[in-house]
């Protein structure tokens, strides 16, 4: 079993729509969480990150954590054609300072006018 | 802010040849940088982990003769590819950290690296 689990899609929605992706994890030693964007021949961009368990917004994104069932999830609203990417969760082992980060297999979002 | 800069983004080697890819903090000092490899339609996964001034410390199954990593400075960190192959084939991404703890990574644009 994989320690992150995330469904690789594709997804498809409509221009306007909302989305949701989500992760699994099995490590309860993640503390903090990350969502990147990641589009065609670009390396990831930081989308949020988050410390604790809820939710957090930013402006059209909130990343939701629940850690009592290790599951983690990212909303986008009004969704835009400009949001087609693949979105990766990510999770830093903090160990000896080095934070090595544990990356889902990326989920892969298009986003039709 | 938090700029990652990688260079080139794509390159193209014959096989036998070396490669370097550098990756750049622009605004920031990198305590720590990281290399990445992704192949199409796969995650992330990690290849090395350098701080400055030290060593890189390699993932299991990573060829450290093979990827050679540098960190000689708190904003540059080099990958070199040694006696490419196409197996080597990829891409190749850089990131930085700026402090301690839990500092988010930023990443570079990546370099797709096609060996011949």
């Amino acid at each position: 079993q994989k320690e992150v689990e995330q469904d690789p899609g594709p997804l498809s929605v409509p221009e306007g729509a909302i989305v949701s992706l989500n992760c699994t994890y099995s490590n309860s030693a993640f503390q903090y969480f990350m969502w990147y964007r990641q589009y065609s021949r670009k390396g990831p961009e930081l989308l949020m990150y988050t410390y604790s368990s809820g939710n957090k917004e930013d402006g059209r994104f909130t990343a939701q954590v629940d850690k009592s069932s290790k599951y983690i999830s990212l909303f986008i609203r009004d969704s835009q054609p400009s949001d087609s990417a693949t979105y990766l969760c990510a999770m830093p082992e903090e160990t000896g300072g080095g934070n090595k980060l544990t990356f889902g297999t990326g989920t892969q979002l298009k986003v039709e006018l | 802010g938090a700029v990652v800069s990688q260079h080139p983004s794509w390159v193209i080697c014959k096989s036998g040849t070396s490669v370097k890819i550098e990756c750049r903090s622009l605004d920031f000092q990198a305590t720590t940088m990281f290399w990445y490899r992704q192949f199409p339609k796969q995650s992330l996964m990690l290849m090395a982990t350098s701080n400055e001034g030290s060593k890189a410390t390699y993932e299991q199954g990573v060829e450290k003769d093979k990827f050679l990593i540098n960190h000689a400075s708190l904003t540059l960190s080099t990958l070199t590819v040694t006696s490419a192959h196409p197996e080597d084939s990829s891409f190749y991404i850089c990131s930085a950290r700026g402090g301690q703890g839990r500092t988010p990574l930023h990443f570079g644009n990546g370099t797709r690296l096609t060996v011949t």
